[in-house]
């Protein structure tokens, strides 16, 4: 089956910094990439997603780039706020298998002021 | 509220009890999926609806554990003689149908279980 890992694990940035989480998956039939923020106590929430078919997107000051080739995909977050702090989690799933998703183990993301 | 929601929201029990956790899909959605949250941990796939139709199961989902979609629409996981390590964040998901615009999973607020 599919294999995500995910790293950091913990990642800690001034405000207005960059941040950048990184996964690798093992199955090359995966798809379909979003990535999850979640905050303490609450629901996983998709804040962007990235087909197999495009290299990458961008939605304000979040972007995911997508390497087919090595199995790895990255997320982008710029001018980081103390809002942007949480857990992230990426996942993977391919159509053929009903979607179900291979979820990162998390990053724990802190924007200090 | 038109997301999914998820009942009890917490639930605390004795090993060796059994219990039930509700998940009501976005109602356009007919693609239904538990998934287990432990800390700091991902969640984990447990299952898997199209419809009422259960596809797909988990080897973590034990034969104590059991799910049903009986009409398509919400779904109930029972977990049966619980043990402590069953205690986790119990997290479901829905989405659109394959083929569809987009195949976002929309999660739930979860059903955190404590078992004593």
């Amino acid at each position: 089956g599919e294999n995500v890992e995910q790293h950091p694990s913990t990642l800690s940035v001034q405000e207005g910094d960059s941040a950048v989480i990184k996964c690798t998956y093992s199955d090359s039939a995966s798809n379909y990439f979003p990535w999850y923020k979640q905050e303490l106590g609450k629901r996983p929430q998709l804040i962007i997603d990235i087909r197999s078919n495009v290299g990458e997107k961008k939605d304000q000051r979040i972007a995911v780039t997508l390497n087919k080739t090595a199995k790895h995909f990255s997320l982008h977050i710029t001018e980081t706020q103390p809002e942007d702090s949480a857990v992230y989690f990426c996942a993977a799933s391919y159509n053929t298998n009903a979607g179900k998703s291979t979820f990162g183990d998390g990053t724990t993301l802190t924007v200090k002021p | 509220d038109t997301g999914v929601s998820q009942n009890p929201r917490h639930k605390i029990t004795k090993r060796g009890q059994n219990v039930t956790f509700r998940c009501d899909p976005i109602s356009e959605h007919n693609r239904l999926y538990w998934y287990r949250q432990t800390l700091g941990q991902g969640p984990e796939f447990l299952t898997y609806f199209q419809n009422e139709a259960q596809l797909e199961k988990s080897r973590l989902l034990s034969d104590r554990f059991s799910a049903e979609r009986p009409k398509g629409s919400f779904s109930t996981l029972e977990i049966q003689r619980t043990e402590q390590g069953d205690s986790a964040m119990y997290l479901c998901a829905s989405s659109l149908p394959q083929g569809a615009k987009t195949e976002t999973q929309y999660f739930g607020p979860g059903t955190r279980l404590l078992v004593l």
